[in-house]
């Protein structure tokens, strides 16, 4: 079974632009979760989707998004970005609640 | 909400020696606490997890231990290897799969 694929692996943006990032989750998994790694604040949960529908969000600003498609395919969406927004963001896909978190390797997101 | 916290922050054992990794969390409605290691360049992937129904879980040289009166669960290697080296989490749920993680562990294993 393929694992969780994320593309792309690196990404370097300017302040002020907005980027989109893809996440392939394991075929039937359904839940898709973003997590943000930095040294400082480490793993920290943005955001869960089920069946399309998100179901869970954290403590970041509206600038950060995402929606899941009818494949569970996920995208998320940071505009505006921020010398802050860069980071490490990995996305996780499971079949249910709490349940083993499938991480893909992450897109690495730098903002000049 | 949930808060987790993890130490040591850092860790450094000779080959063959064990390793322990301790978390605290304060939510005591938490019943999911896994373990996950982190390799250079690659996602967190997990290694081990437990339920709040036991106390404990071995799986070969890795074990985890968990208490829910005093809040806390650890991780123990054994017989530890350099390809054990990496950089490990602890983490609770706060609900669905908004997990909280501790701030991780960096252990060296030297030959």
């Amino acid at each position: 079974k393929a694992g969780v694929t994320q593309t792309p692996r690196y990404l370097i943006k300017t302040r002020g632009q907005q980027v989109t990032l893809s996440c392939s989750p394991i075929s039937g998994h359904r839940s898709v979760s973003w997590y943000q790694q930095t040294p400082g604040q480490g793993l920290q949960f943005l955001f869960e989707y089920f069946s399309e529908t998100q179901r869970n969000k954290g403590n970041f600003p509206g600038r950060f998004s995402g929606r899941q498609f009818s494949n569970s395919r996920s995208e998320m969406n940071v505009s505006t970005l921020e010398l802050g927004d860069s980071a490490l963001y990995l996305c996780a896909s499971s079949l249910g609640q709490s349940a083993n978190l499938h991480f893909g390797n992450g897109t690495r997101l730098t903002v000049t | 909400g949930e808060n987790v916290e993890q130490h040591p922050s850092t860790l450094s054992v000779q080959e063959g020696d064990s390793a322990v990794i301790k978390c605290t969390y304060s939510d005591s409605a938490s019943n999911y606490f896994p373990w996950y290691k982190q390799e250079l360049g690659k996602g967190p992937q997990l290694i081990i997890d437990i339920r709040s129904n036991v106390g404990e879980k071995k799986d070969q040289r890795i074990a985890v231990t968990l208490n829910k009166t005093a809040k806390h669960f650890s991780l123990h290697i054994t017989e530890t290897q350099p390809e054990d080296s990496a950089v490990y989490f602890c983490a609770a749920p706060r609900n669905n799969n908004d997990m909280r993680f501790g701030a991780g562990t960096r252990l060296t294993v030297k030959p």
